[in-house]
């Protein structure tokens, strides 16, 4: 199970966004986050916790410490905004967590 | 450019059955592992299920087990998806995903998606 925090987060253009995804069990680096806009299909950001998918700005980066697994986005810029999603590829069925929502003020 | 385009999506009754499909362009699709994953209305994303890039290889989420199956034609560069024993639960929206592709093998990550069709289930 992977469980994410915190649900919804507000912050201003500049500032740091810092998302987590908590693993019930080990699955070593296997663990991609994926960014979702109303209405639009998911986009993949990063894969084996950390790193970047294809023509990800460097601003997002992934790290990981145990079943802790954290994505952040620095420098935050009007477009971050949506729902962030994690997903482990260890073990089947593969699984999401419930998504965080981000919101730019 | 890497294009993934669903159809076949629509309002069936409980107990009915829909055959969902996706197709591909931009890229050598026989060489790619092909994945379906559902979105209910306003909630997050479950993974459905996955085909190996021959053909010959699936997975399922236990959910969809024995009512659904996955199934692909390299030729017509096209993935499927069957679904019989449709539920009310089952309404959704059905995106397929490319599986990411580093070192010749899946890596179950979905690097590429449609942008999905909706299914409802409803009487």
């Amino acid at each position: 199970v992977l469980t994410q925090s915190p649900a919804t987060l507000s912050l201003s253009p500049g500032e740091s966004a810092t998302l987590s995804c908590r693993a019930s069990q080990s699955i070593s680096r296997y663990l991609a986050w994926y960014q979702q806009k109303p209405g639009q299909a998911p986009r993949l950001l990063i894969y084996e916790a950390s790193n970047r998918a294809t023509g990800i700005p460097a601003r997002f980066s992934g790290s990981v410490s145990g079943t802790d697994f954290t994505l952040t986005i620095s420098s935050l810029d009007p477009e971050d905004f949506g729902v962030f999603y994690c997903q482990q590829r260890s073990t089947w069925p593969l699984s999401f967590g419930q998504g965080t929502r981000l919101e730019i003020k | 450019q890497v294009q993934l385009v669903e159809s076949g999506g629509g309002v069936v009754q409980p107990g009915g059955s829909l055959r969902l499909s996706c197709a591909a362009s931009g890229f050598t699709f026989s060489r790619y592992g092909m994945h379906w994953v559902r979105q209910a209305p306003g909630k997050g994303l479950e993974w459905v299920a996955f085909v190996q890039p021959d053909g010959r290889d699936t997975n399922y989420v236990e959910s969809v087990k024995g009512r659904f199956t996955i199934s692909r034609d390299n030729s017509k560069k096209s993935l499927y998806l069957q679904m019989n024993s449709l539920r009310n639960e089952d309404t959704a929206v059905y995106f397929c995903a490319r599986d990411l592709l580093l070192w010749e093998l899946p890596e179950y990550y979905f690097d590429s998606w449609g942008q999905g069709t909706l299914v409802t289930v409803s009487s």
